[in-house]
């Protein structure tokens, strides 16, 4: 079974630009995640989605941030304009709801903003 | 609100030493909990975790874990420690089975040879 898979691996952009990233949950999972890691913290959840459809987007900064899963598969996160505080790893995860409770996560974009 | 605190930010510890690592969590009932493992430059791995049932888990890589209600903890540990074990360790809680995590803010283990 293949895992979540995530892209790009690493990005550096200047503050004030946009960045997007791509995640590919395992296949059948209809719940996806992204959570953003900053250095020295555990991941905090920015996005859920069930489907299609947002579950809790509470701590999404919907001024700059924006997601979307189309179709109920893969999903996109976008930054636009990026500040310096939002350099971290972005951590794409996906879990089945089938009573495992667990989540499976990418490897994550390690995003460094200049 | 729910939360979970990892008291120690590093641990180092000797190759073949034993391992504790701590994790509390503040909610009302019994969540579930779930201890992953980040290598660098690598997401998580689910390690453990626990809904019901006997209280000491067992999982991957010979770890285990014991949850206390009374203590409000769910610590993690291992036996001998191998240099390989060298990475972050996270505690989560998801508050009453929704599928939605808190995580603790990490424990680095380092490991000497």
């Amino acid at each position: 079974e293949a895992g979540v898979a995530q892209s790009p691996r690493y990005k550096i952009i200047e503050k004030r630009q946009s960045v997007a990233f791509w995640c590919n949950p395992i296949s059948g999972h209809a719940t996806l995640y992204w959570y953003q890691q900053i250095l020295g913290q555990g991941p905090k959840l920015l996005i859920q989605f069930q489907n299609n459809g947002v579950v809790d987007d509470s701590q999404l900064p919907k001024d700059r941030f924006s997601a979307e899963r189309l179709k109920g598969v893969d999903s996109t996160l976008k930054i636009q304009p990026a500040k310096l505080e939002d350099s971290a790893v972005y951590l794409c995860a996906s879990s089945d709801n089938r009573g495992g409770y667990e989540q499976y996560f990418g490897p994550g974009t390690r995003l460094t903003v200049t | 609100a729910q939360s979970v605190t990892q008291p120690d930010i590093h641990i180092t510890v000797s190759e073949g030493a034993s391992l504790e690592l701590r994790c509390n969590y503040s909610y009302g009932a019994t969540p579930y909990l779930f201890w992953y493992v980040q290598s660098p430059g690598q997401g998580l791995q689910l390690l453990l975790k626990y809904f019901s049932g006997d209280t000491l888990v067992q999982g991957i890589k010979g770890f285990e874990a014991e949850f206390k209600r009374s203590q409000s903890s769910f610590n993690l540990r291992k036996p001998s420690v191998h240099w390989s074990d060298a990475a972050e360790y996270f505690c989560a809680v998801d508050g009453s089975g929704t599928y939605k995590y808190i995580f603790g803010t990490g424990t680095r283990l380092k490991v000497l040879a």
